[in-house]
């Protein structure tokens, strides 16, 4: 079974530093990645996505990631971070070819907090 | 072109009732797939409906049940809720053949008293 790890459950910048959320996956073959946020009382957005193409993703709002088969890792980062990058961050991955269907297995998240 | 919504956005019932919630997926999906958050935790996917049918299912017990109409709308029941069932509901749409890009609903916050 596939699982998803994300390490710290809250993460705290200041505006304008190095945003880097980390989640490694547990997976018989390179899964399809993904990376989703939600604010407050919403639900989920797509930041990005890794469906065995180029290993660097770049997403919307500046986010970016690079998937390591290696490290089994796909990181979550971000050059400059702005106030309004403060969200919970889920990671979440799904089997590739897998006929069933194609639920996604979701991290416990990252709270991003940002400090002016 | 409207996303993925969801009804009610709120809903507060009690132990050993039944609900019903509802999902409108984004134009064009054919797949919908239920979620629950519960508070601090990420989803955890309960089942996925195509062509009106459940193609697969989470750890849920079977207190849980969907459907699928044919115009790709779905629904989740809920019966005998316990306190446990109190989370955010989320719903989410794809397309079958598509890479697994799910679009995700504001949700049904359920509040079981």
């Amino acid at each position: 079974a596939q699982s998803v790890t994300q390490l710290g459950s809250h993460v705290s910048v200041s505006e304008g530093a190095l945003v880097l959320l980390r989640c490694n996956y547990s997976s018989s073959v390179p899964p399809y990645l993904f990376w989703y946020v939600q604010y407050p009382n919403q639900g989920l957005q797509l930041l990005l996505k890794y469906t065995s193409a180029a290993t660097l993703v770049k997403g919307i709002n500046g986010f970016e990631a690079e998937f390591k088969k290696s490290e089994t890792s796909f990181h979550l980062t971000k050059p400059s971070a702005h106030m309004s990058d403060a969200a919970e961050y889920f990671c979440a991955v799904r089997e590739p070819n897998n006929n069933a269907g194609n639920m996604l297995t979701f991290g416990g998240g990252t709270r991003l907090m940002v400090k002016p | 072109d409207a996303g993925v919504t969801q009804s009610p956005t709120h809903l507060i019932k009690t132990r050993g009732q039944q609900v019903t919630l509802r999902c409108s997926p984004k134009s064009g999906h054919d797949t919908v797939s239920w979620y629950q958050q519960a508070l601090g935790q990420g989803p955890q996917f309960i089942f996925q409906y195509y062509e009106e049918e459940e193609r697969q299912r989470g750890n849920f017990p079977d207190r849980f049940s969907g459907h699928q109409f044919p115009n790709y709308s779905s629904e989740l029941n809920v019966n005998a809720l316990l306190l446990g069932d109190s989370a955010l509901y989320l719903c989410a749409s794809s397309l079958r053949a598509g890479l697994g890009e799910q679009y995700f609903g504001p949700g049904t916050r359920l509040t079981v008293t």
